[in-house]
């Protein structure tokens, strides 16, 4: 079984100060880690993904995320928000269903809120 | 590249009539996935197939919802009848292989139901 916990459903930052949105997940595999963002009216994108190959990922818009299997976290970051930041953000956790095949899971998601 | 389509974009029906929602996804994804996403929530999957097998539709409530994904390529989801709850946006995605653990998601623009 798998599951992700996102620890705030709102995040409110002023434009140019640091990012934290926060993910916890369970797995009984060594799971793969997504973070997905939804803009207002558009579709999910990927932001980063968790490969095993380092722990750090840098991903798109200045994002990063690092895993921590101690903690059993991939926390999203950013150094500085920008107003076109705002929007929804999901971390997802993938792990093995069986069969070679990977079931993805989605946490309920942090809205992030961008004061000028 | 073209990307994941579905329609209709939007559909409102009364409560036990039927609809169903269709989806291509990228060409040569053998990987395509359906979520049901609750306003506020995070997207929930429904149903994963690979190639035209089912690899897992665990959420998915069979008394009332089935799907079907024809030569492995086009996927379409039933709903019958349907309840208030259902309200939600059906999201569809695909990945290329759906075997490798980082596999990225690429999602459509969802379509919008309206149980009244």
């Amino acid at each position: 079984a798998q599951s992700v916990t996102q620890l705030d459903s709102h995040v409110s930052v002023s434009e140019g100060t640091p990012v934290l949105l926060r993910c916890n997940y369970s797995s009984s595999y060594s799971p793969s880690l997504f973070w997905y963002v939804q803009h207002p009216n558009k579709g999910l994108q990927l932001l980063l993904k968790y490969t095993s190959a380092a722990t750090l990922v840098k991903g798109i818009n200045g994002f990063e995320a690092e895993f921590k299997k101690s903690e059993t976290s991939f926390h999203l970051t950013k150094p500085s928000a920008h107003m076109s930041d705002a929007a929804e953000y999901f971390c997802v956790v993938s792990g093995s269903g069986g069969g070679g095949s990977y079931i993805p899971t989605f946490g309920r998601g942090t809205s992030l809120i961008v004061h000028p | 590249e073209a990307g994941v389509a579905q329609s209709p974009r939007y559909k409102i029906i009364e409560k036990r009539q039927s609809v169903a929602f269709w989806c291509n996804p990228i060409s040569g994804h053998a990987t395509l996935y359906w979520y049901q996403q609750i306003l506020g929530q995070g997207p929930k999957l429904l149903i994963q197939f690979q190639n035209n097998g089912v690899v897992d539709d665990s959420q998915l409530p069979k008394d009332r919802f089935s799907a079907e994904r024809l030569k492995g390529v086009d996927s379409t989801l039933k709903i019958q009848p349907a309840k208030l709850e259902d309200s939600a946006v059906y999201l569809c995605a695909s990945s290329f292989s759906g075997t490798g653990g980082a596999e990225t998601q690429y999602f459509g623009p969802g379509t919008r139901l309206l149980v009244l």
